[in-house]
């Protein structure tokens, strides 16, 4: 099976910095990501992991450490928008290459 | 980039009725598509993988005889709520894999609303 663990809230003030932080437990594991929702839309990528390391990608980073079951997404220069769910999602080894969600976090940001 | 839609955005029908939500690659072709349930503050659940002329894979816990998946062709997958009740009223997105086996994205629809009443 798959665990993935994430914080439920975080609330952050415009122009600084946050990381959201997610852990995973799974059985097979071929790659991380991060998307990003807003309240009623459908999740839009964010970055993708497969091997340990940061990967950076203009305001926003994700790092993966695959022996620590780790991740987590780095957000520079918050901006009002910035504010939405954000959901770490682990893809299953396997063909099909399904994708596992965690609950994810809802970001809120200040002005 | 890779487009997906969905058909209709929201719906509503009553208790005890069928309906049919699809889910279209409009400029790639899909081998592999995905069917997710989400209700109000709570994350994707996979309810079903897709796969072109073959039967869909179901997740533990997903009625199959309930939800009706078929995968028709290379860009179109529909999703069948049969028998609908008010506990089935949330938002269902599709999801579509392209058929390049080094691809690793899913490319979301905008997701379908329905409501049961």
């Amino acid at each position: 099976g798959q665990n993935i663990d994430q914080p439920t809230e975080m609330t952050a003030t415009e122009g600084a910095i946050v990381q959201i932080n997610c852990t995973y437990q799974t059985s097979g594991f071929n790659g991380l990501f991060w998307y990003q929702q807003h309240a009623g839309e459908a999740p839009t990528f964010l970055s993708y992991n497969v091997l340990d390391g940061l990967e950076e990608k203009g305001r926003f980073s994700s790092f993966l450490s695959r022996s620590k079951g780790y991740s987590y997404l780095l957000l520079k220069e918050l901006q009002m928008k910035d504010s939405a769910s954000y959901l770490c999602a682990v893809r299953r080894s396997g063909s099909a290459r399904q994708l596992t969600f965690g609950s994810g976090t809802q970001l809120t940001v200040l002005p | 980039g890779a487009v997906v839609s969905q058909h209709p955005s929201w719906v509503i029908c009553k208790s005890g009725t069928s309906v049919k939500i699809e889910c279209r690659s409009l400029d790639f072709q899909a081998t592999t598509m995905f069917w997710y349930r989400q209700f109000p503050k709570q994350s994707l659940m996979l309810m079903a993988t897709s796969n072109e002329g073959s039967k869909a894979t179901y997740e533990q816990g997903v009625e199959k005889d309930k939800f009706l998946i078929n995968h028709a062709s290379l860009t179109l997958s529909t999703l069948t709520v049969t028998s609908a009740h008010p506990e089935d009223s949330s938002f269902y997105i599709c999801s579509a894999r392209p058929g390049d086996y080094y691809s690793y994205e899913q490319y979301f629809g905008p997701g379908t609303r329905l409501t049961v009443t």
